[in-house]
């Protein structure tokens, strides 16, 4: 199994709603990684997990709350979220930290926020 | 810091064309990485290739190819013979030996049409 998934694919929230997105990997992978993309730009890196525990938090606002429960699984919790903050959101994984090694990435999470 | 450039935003060629894309780097460390990411209209970034600092012999794979010069700091790509299919931004991207976060360049938009 060489996927990334990610769960939904679309989502529409108000501000006041509270949602999570998921994303699942078993490819053994002990680092992962949630990314913004907005439209017609690069990805924006959030967070990165690494071996289960938050190493990088490039200061993402508190509405944005990641969570690692296994290795395997990834969430990002959304709470009071702002009409910009509609963008892709993409999980990675890769096998570890290392510069080298490459990421693999899922389909995505389409969010608007109304 | 590390930085990538894509000074070109968007391509439009007819089918069975060859087009480059270019990237061009910046970088202060030795040991670095290089990567491109196709990301087709769905959303997924597809990792395509990586090369090492150290490794500067070019790549093929089928239809594409790869120039590394590190003289020049640039990591071109080209397809040859393109597809419709090949229609997707692509990215370009680095890493340092020294900071593991991956740095986006901001993205070729290529059209293929038939």
């Amino acid at each position: 199994d060489t996927e990334v998934t990610q769960t939904p694919k679309h989502l529409v929230m108000g501000m006041t709603n509270k949602k999570s997105l998921k994303c699942e990997q078993h490819m053994g992978h002990r680092a992962m990684y949630w990314y913004k993309q907005k439209a017609k730009k690069p990805p924006e890196l959030m967070f990165v997990y690494s071996y289960e525990k938050l190493s990088i938090n490039e200061s993402v606002p508190s509405r944005f709350s990641p969570e690692c429960p296994n290795s395997s699984l990834l969430n990002l919790h959304l709470h009071a979220l702002q009409p910009e903050d509609s963008a892709l959101y993409l999980c990675a994984s890769s096998q570890d930290r290392s510069s080298y090694n490459e990421q693999f990435f899922g389909p995505g999470t389409r969010l608007t926020v109304l | 810091a590390q930085k990538v450039t894509q000074a070109q935003t968007e391509i439009s060629v007819v089918e069975k064309e060859d087009v480059t894309l270019d990237c061009v780097y910046e970088t202060r460390d030795t040991t670095y990485y290089l990567f491109w990411y196709k990301q087709p209209p769905s959303g997924e970034l597809v990792f395509l290739i990586r090369r090492n600092s150290f490794d500067e012999q070019n790549e093929i794979s089928g239809r594409y190819s790869w120039n590394f010069q590190k003289s020049t700091s640039s990591f071109n790509f080209t397809i040859t013979a393109s597809q419709v299919v090949d229609s997707a931004v692509y990215f370009c991207a680095l890493s340092e030996a020294t900071n593991s976060k991956l740095t986006f360049g901001k993205g070729i938009t290529l059209s293929v049409r038939p």
